[in-house]
């Protein structure tokens, strides 16, 4: 079955870069339709999608994020990884990763979810 | 972007009542492109509708959902207690975007 399981800090301090990792089982990133995505949450709000890899290495971003952004895949240890530089304290959130199937057009399996927090 | 709004932001019902949950685009999505998601505490969201009314797997059938261009509706026709909860609409576009939500709680 599938599974996806996220991992990195839970605290960074404003202006570093975070680094999260999304390490998954049950299917392969370089199966064709597949893809990995990346969504958080802060507390008490709601959802935002961040990014998309797939599996033929195509990446999508959030434009209001882009710049800050980077996605990418390491299909033999079966992990995708996120990094979000100059982090502020509002994007304390909690970051999820979660799969999605072409031509499906939503997430169908999440990880459950790692808590980051933004404070000097 | 297209922007989602939910209404009620929260909805104040008793088990066995009938719930209706609205999401409304700035701008038509098209049917296949619109996905609800169910949220409890402390639990990452669970897909419930996609393609605007098809249930995903295992969803009971007292969900369902309706609606098209930029007006989408969820549905739950006798409410549980497991289904208090807080629930996202969300589109794919460029960007994926979701809704604010609708928190379902226990009147």
């Amino acid at each position: 079955q599938i599974s996806l399981k996220e991992s990195g800090p839970t605290l960074v301090k404003p202006t570093q870069t975070l680094t999260l990792t999304c390490t998954f089982s049950g299917f392969s990133l370089s199966t064709s339709g597949v893809g990995v995505g990346w969504i958080r949450q802060p507390p008490g709000k709601a959802l935002e999608w961040l990014a998309l890899i797939y599996w033929d290495d195509d990446k999508r971003y959030n434009p209001s994020l882009k710049s800050r952004l980077t996605i990418a895949k390491d299909t033999s240890r079966n992990q995708v990884v996120l990094t979000v530089t100059n982090m502020d304290p509002v994007d304390t959130a909690t970051y999820y990763c979660a799969h999605r199937t072409l031509p499906d057009y939503f997430f169908d399996y999440w990880g459950q979810g790692t808590l980051v927090a933004v404070s000097s | 972007e297209t922007v989602l709004t939910q209404s009620p932001g929260t909805l104040s019902l008793s088990p066995g009542e009938r719930a209706t949950l609205s999401c409304r685009a700035s701008q038509s999505v098209s049917s296949s492109h619109l996905a609800w998601y169910q949220q409890k505490p402390g639990q990452a969201p669970r897909v419930l509708i996609y393609g605007a009314s098809s249930r995903a797997t295992g969803i009971p059938d007292r969900f369902s959902g309706s609606g098209s261009g930029t007006d989408f509706t969820l549905t739950i026709t006798r409410l549980e207690p497991e289904d208090f909860a807080v629930y996202y609409c969300q589109q794919y576009g460029s960007p994926w975007t979701f809704g604010q939500g609708t928190k379902v709680e226990i009147k």
